[in-house]
């Protein structure tokens, strides 16, 4: 079956810090990433995608990084903001299947 | 805009009931979803429908029904509510299903007892 990870389940950081959030995942064959936000009571918020063509894409204040040799992908969270705190998934897709495979998440904790 | 809809936002069944979760989109989107998510455990995919009239099982689709009559409503039901299905389910959306964003809807609540 298909196995999305995070290597860490929890992670608290400084306000200001910057943060990372990693993910494995075991299907060589993965050729699409999103990373989601999730707050407590809501519906997972789009963050940032990356194709497998690619090795970085950056957004506001985000960036994924991903590593193809190890089957790694990671987001980092510049100056990170009270506001960050959220649970934090990956996902990734095969472009010949129709599913999503979600990790199960990473919580982040901003300290004021 | 109003993106992905879901209702309700919560709701109690008794076992053996049976209801239907609405799921709406206005973004024209041919690819909606149903996920469930319990605690410690990533988000399971239930059934997905490729386009109005397709409709295809997911990872978890024992005891949910669904239907694509129009490309903008996909509801969830349940057929004969247990325990077991005491979850928060998401409702998703995305252009084609091939690789673009999925969108996720806001979450319905469901406690069965």
């Amino acid at each position: 079956g298909e196995s999305v990870g995070l290597h860490l389940p929890t992670l608290s950081v400084q306000e200001g810090d910057n943060s990372i959030i990693n993910c494995a995942y075991s299907n060589s064959a993965s050729d699409y990433f999103i990373w989601y936000k999730q707050e407590s009571g809501k519906g997972p918020q789009f963050i940032i995608d990356i194709r497998s063509n690619m090795d970085k894409r950056q957004g506001q204040r985000v960036t994924v990084l991903l590593n193809k040799t190890v089957k790694h992908l990671s987001l980092q969270i510049a100056a990170t903001q009270p506001g960050d705190s959220a649970v934090y998934f990956c996902a990734e897709k095969r472009s010949s299947r129709n599913q999503f495979y979600f990790g199960t998440g990473t919580s982040l904790t901003v300290i004021p | 805009n109003a993106g992905v809809t879901q209702t309700p936002k919560f709701q109690v069944l008794k076992t053996g009931q049976s209801m239907t979760l609405q799921c709406a989109q206005d973004m024209n989107h041919e690819y909606m979803s149903w996920y469930r998510q319990d605690p410690g455990m990533g988000l399971r995919l239930i059934h997905y429908s490729v386009g109005a009239g397709i409709t295809d099982q997911g990872e978890v689709p024992n005891g949910y029904n669904v239907s694509r009559s129009t490309t903008e409503d996909f509801p969830l039901r349940l057929l004969s509510a247990a325990p077991s299905q005491t979850s928060v389910y998401f409702c998703a959306s995305s252009l084609s299903g091939g690789l673009d964003t999925q969108y996720f809807g806001p979450g319905t609540r469901l406690t069965v007892l």
